[in-house]
């Protein structure tokens, strides 16, 4: 089956420019999950969805960060406006319903903020 | 608070000797585990994970981890590196009281030489 798909690979902009990244999860995954992964730490939660709806989006800076996952399926991230701090690769995981912790991740957004 | 803390920041081996990478948790109660792997420019794959029961869990590519619940600890292991185990090696851990969230460590870069 095929994996979870992410684009771009790469993106540089400047700062304060606006930025998107996109997800498109494995089929029938009803939960999506975004998060940044900054160089040398571990990956952090931004926002999980179930189906199209947010379960969890404490830790995303929703003054400069936002998602959607309109239809279920594909999401959305986007940074506006972008700040050198984030810098960082952008990772999307999905997961089916009844086994949300076994999450499968795609192969990241790799951004730089100039 | 809620921590999970893998001590070694980078670990070398030689190729064909055993490896073990640690994790220990910090929570109130056991919480689900997992260990993943992240191969430069690629997501993250999940080697193995530690919900109950057995103690000593097997994963994909000759990799086991065992829970320790006296220790917090959950280390993962091989008996014989491959040079194609060059990899950064996650641990994570999901509280049981609240299903959704992962915490990452900050993950073990391990290098393999001949």
């Amino acid at each position: 089956e095929a994996g979870v798909a992410q684009s771009p690979r790469y993106k540089i902009i400047e700062k304060r420019q606006s930025v998107a990244f996109w997800c498109n999860p494995i089929s029938g995954h009803a939960t999506l999950y975004w998060y940044q992964q900054i160089l040398g730490q571990g990956p952090k939660l931004l926002i999980q969805f179930q189906n199209n709806g947010v379960v969890d989006d404490s830790q995303l800076p929703k003054d400069r960060f936002s998602a959607e996952r309109l239809k279920g399926v594909d999401s959305t991230l986007k940074i506006q406006p972008a700040k050198l701090e984030d810098s960082a690769v952008y990772l999307c995981a999905s997961s089916a319903v009844g086994a949300m912790l076994t999450q499968y991740f795609g192969p990241g957004t790799r951004l730089l903020v100039l | 608070a809620q921590s999970v803390t893998q001590p070694d920041i980078h670990i070398t081996v030689s190729e064909g000797a055993s490896l073990e990478l640690r994790c220990n948790y910090s929570y109130g109660a056991t919480p689900y585990l997992f260990w993943y792997v992240q191969s430069p420019g690629q997501g993250l794959q999940l080697l193995l994970k530690y919900f109950s029961g057995d103690t000593l869990v097997q994963g994909i590519k000759g990799f086991e981890a065992e829970f320790k619940r006296s220790q917090s600890s959950f280390n993962l292991r091989k008996p014989s590196v491959h040079w194609s185990d060059a990899a950064e090696y996650f641990c994570a851990v999901a509280p049981t009281n609240t299903g959704n969230q992962f915490y990452f460590g900050t993950g073990t870069s391990l290098t393999v030489i001949p």
